[in-house]
């Protein structure tokens, strides 16, 4: 069965405090991997897109890194206004619908 | 741009009671989903639709039902209302212009209805 975990389940850090994020995966075929930010109350709001092992995309203080087996979310310096959920996708089928989401990661940074 | 817009915002329910989850998009993206996320758990896909007139069911379909008639509206309907239903429900679209994953916009999804059943 397709699987993606992601960890740490919560993480705190103090502003200017770097981090990373991983999730892993077990799934055959993957077509594309997303990382999605979420705020409380709203829907996830779409970060970055990876296709291949060894791709990275960075914007602002976030940058994602992809291997076979994982991705990173990288945050470097973060400020409190990164505070949110992130969520990891994996994409196994051909067409847009095949999204399998893992849990998210807590992240809650402080002045 | 409104993107991906979702009514009502919230919604309690009885037991046994049905209710249609409205959505609309005005992106003119041909594929549409419908996900819930339950507290600690990742989303869950319940129905998608690769254009009007074509839907099909997810991970999770029993007890909803889904109609898309125009490229804009994906309405999921719930039929018997059941507490195991108490889950907040997020619309999603996105574009596909071919069959490789790199030919497919990432999800733009909307803030979600967050309904109660009791």
């Amino acid at each position: 069965e397709d699987q993606v975990t992601q960890s740490p389940e919560a993480l705190r850090l103090q502003e200017g405090e770097s981090s990373s994020l991983n999730c892993s995966y077990t799934v055959s075929g993957l077509r594309g991997l997303f990382w999605y930010r979420q705020d409380p109350g709203k829907g996830p709001e779409f970060l970055f897109t990876l296709y291949s092992a060894g791709e990275e995309k960075e914007k602002e203080r976030l940058k994602a890194t992809l291997t076979k087996k994982e991705s990173f979310l990288h945050i470097t310096a973060p400020k409190p206004e990164d505070s949110a959920t992130y969520l990891c996708a994996v994409q196994v089928g051909e067409s847009g619908y095949a999204l399998n989401f893992g849990k998210g990661t807590s992240l809650l940074v402080t002045p | 741009n409104a993107g991906v817009t979702q009514t009502p915002k919230f919604r309690i329910l009885k037991i046994g009671q049905s209710m249609t989850l409205q959505c609309a998009q005005d992106m003119n993206h041909n594929y549409m989903y419908w996900y819930r996320q339950d507290p600690g758990m990742g989303l869950k896909l319940i129905y998608y639709s690769v254009g009007a007139g074509i839907t099909d069911k997810g991970e999770v379909p029993n007890g909803y039902n889904v109609s898309r008639s125009t490229t804009e509206d994906f309405p999921l309907r719930l039929e018997l209302a059941a507490p195991s239903q108490t889950s907040v429900y997020f619309c999603a679209s996105s574009y596909s212009w071919g069959r490789r994953a790199s030919y497919n916009s990432p999800l733009h999804f909307g803030n979600g209805t967050r309904l109660t059943v009791t």
